[in-house]
């Protein structure tokens, strides 16, 4: 059974950048059938996919996102990490990293992890 | 982008009650399709794959249907436990896109 789980800094200051990291467990990140996805949820609002990396490096961004956004893989540490420059208020979320599997949609998620962005 | 849209965005029911759930989509996904339940403070959990595929462990009270533009999740008699946010999830292409949900209160 995969698991997956969030970790980085709970708050970051506006203009700054939002680093998170997220550890696949019962499973290797190597999977050629596996591509490891950041989606974010706002406060009491819908959830919104930021991107995914595959484990050889290959990437592919919201459009909405993607002038700010980048997501690495680190095989030998089993980690995938997601960084968000020139953070505002707006990107105040709870972030969640998650798993696209061989049926294409989002099937492992990590609990999630809140960022706030505050001075 | 495909725009998902979902309906109603809450719904008021009681425990046993049949209810559902309709997404729409801004074109054709074909059945790429998922429906997730998510409860306060956790992470959105998989109920339905490929808009009526049944994942492992989910109670046979939960179904999808539809292909297209137009799906549907049922429950077919509400349990306490299923009061909750539910929302689809189209992977037809990138970036994958949430419907906004719908908030299923007692």
């Amino acid at each position: 059974q995969v698991q997956l789980q969030e970790s980085g800094p709970g708050l970051v200051k506006p203009s700054e950048t939002l680093s998170l990291t997220c550890t696949v467990s019962g499973g290797s990140i190597s999977s050629v059938s596996s591509y490891w996805s950041w989606v974010r949820q706002p406060p009491e609002k819908g959830l919104e996919w930021i991107g995914y990396v595959y484990y050889r490096g290959s990437t592919n961004y919201n459009p909405s996102l993607k002038s700010r956004v980048t997501i690495s893989v680190d095989t030998s540490k089993n980690q995938f990490s997601l960084k968000l420059n020139s953070v505002t208020a707006a990107d105040t979320a709870v972030y969640f990293c998650a798993r696209e599997g061989g049926d294409g949609d989002l099937d492992y998620w990590g609990q999630g992890a809140l960022v706030t962005v505050s001075s | 982008d495909i725009q998902m849209t979902q309906s109603p965005s809450s719904l008021s029911a009681s425990v046993g009650d049949r209810v559902t759930i309709t997404c729409r989509a801004s074109q054709g996904i074909g059945n790429d399709l998922a429906w997730y339940q998510q409860k306060p403070g956790k992470a959105p959990k998989r109920l339905i794959y490929a808009a009526s595929s049944l994942q492992s462990g989910v109670p046979s009270r939960f179904s999808g249907s539809g292909s297209g533009t137009e799906f549907s999740l049922t429950i077919s008699s509400l349990q306490p436990e299923d009061f909750a946010t539910y929302s689809c999830l189209q992977h037809k292409s990138y970036p994958l896109t949430f419907a906004q949900g719908t908030k299923l209160e007692i």
